[in-house]
């Protein structure tokens, strides 16, 4: 299986400030066949399923805000908040899909400072 | 508007059987793959096991592979989770999850609210 790593565990980061997240694969889930990242990443806010944020790296999903843009290649993935808005706290998780045996980084607590 | 409702989680006991499943709304159901993914009480997301639109491919994480079966019913929208075996790392929320594409697995833009399950004596 893809490992996946994400660091920090947690953050904390004043509002309107940037918050950044990383995500680390065992292997690239880059497809060279399409040249695309086969990474997508989710939030999850307390008592609630995970919300679809970005996929294929760095495509933003319908309805979420700007604010949210992911970056990376290969291994290295990042997932940005440019102004940390208060309903932005949640956990954060990044996911492969390069490998049909599913995988998901342990998360990402972002908190208010 | 596109829903997964999962029903069917309980408390079982160890070496026990359980069968969670999710009813589909508001989408071509038959046109996505579908999976399950749990949560353990307060830890992170582990894709468990998912289905191709058409039922013909089925995934397993190794973790569950061989005692969990994973099925759909195109007619009904419906999809299931047989777990048997199980054991006290089997606890956790169960989430049903909608692929994005039909053939294999992706990533998920719709999931279900979830349905507990507790491995106990």
């Amino acid at each position: 299986d893809i490992v996946m790593t994400q660091s920090p565990d947690s953050l904390a980061v004043s509002l309107g400030e940037r918050a950044t997240i990383n995500c680390k694969s065992g292997q690239s889930v880059l497809y060279s066949s399409t040249n695309k990242n086969y990474i997508a990443w989710y939030q999850q806010k307390p008592g609630q399923p995970p919300k679809l944020l970005i996929s294929w790296a760095s495509t933003r999903e319908s309805g979420v805000p700007e604010r949210f843009s992911g970056s990376g290649s290969g291994t290295d993935f990042t997932l940005t908040i440019s102004s940390l808005q208060a309903e932005d706290v949640a956990v954060y998780y990044c996911q492969q899909y390069y490998s049909n045996s599913l995988t998901f980084g342990g998360g990402t607590k972002v908190e208010i400072k | 508007e596109a829903q997964l409702v999962e029903s069917g989680g309980g408390l079982v006991q160890p070496g026990g059987s359980l069968r969670v499943s999710c009813a589909a709304t508001g989408f071509s159901f038959s046109g996505y793959a579908m999976s399950w993914v749990r949560q353990a009480p307060g830890k992170g997301l582990e894709w468990v096991s998912g289905i191709s639109g058409t039922g013909g491919r089925t995934y397993y994480a190794d973790s569950v592979r061989g005692r969990f079966t994973i099925s759909r019913d195109n007619s009904k929208n419906t999809l299931d989770l047989q777990m048997s075996s199980l054991r006290g790392d089997d606890t956790a929320i169960y989430f049903c999850a909608k692929d994005q594409y039909s053939g294999g697995l992706r990533y998920f833009d719709l999931w279900g609210r979830g349905t507990l399950v507790i491995v106990s004596s």
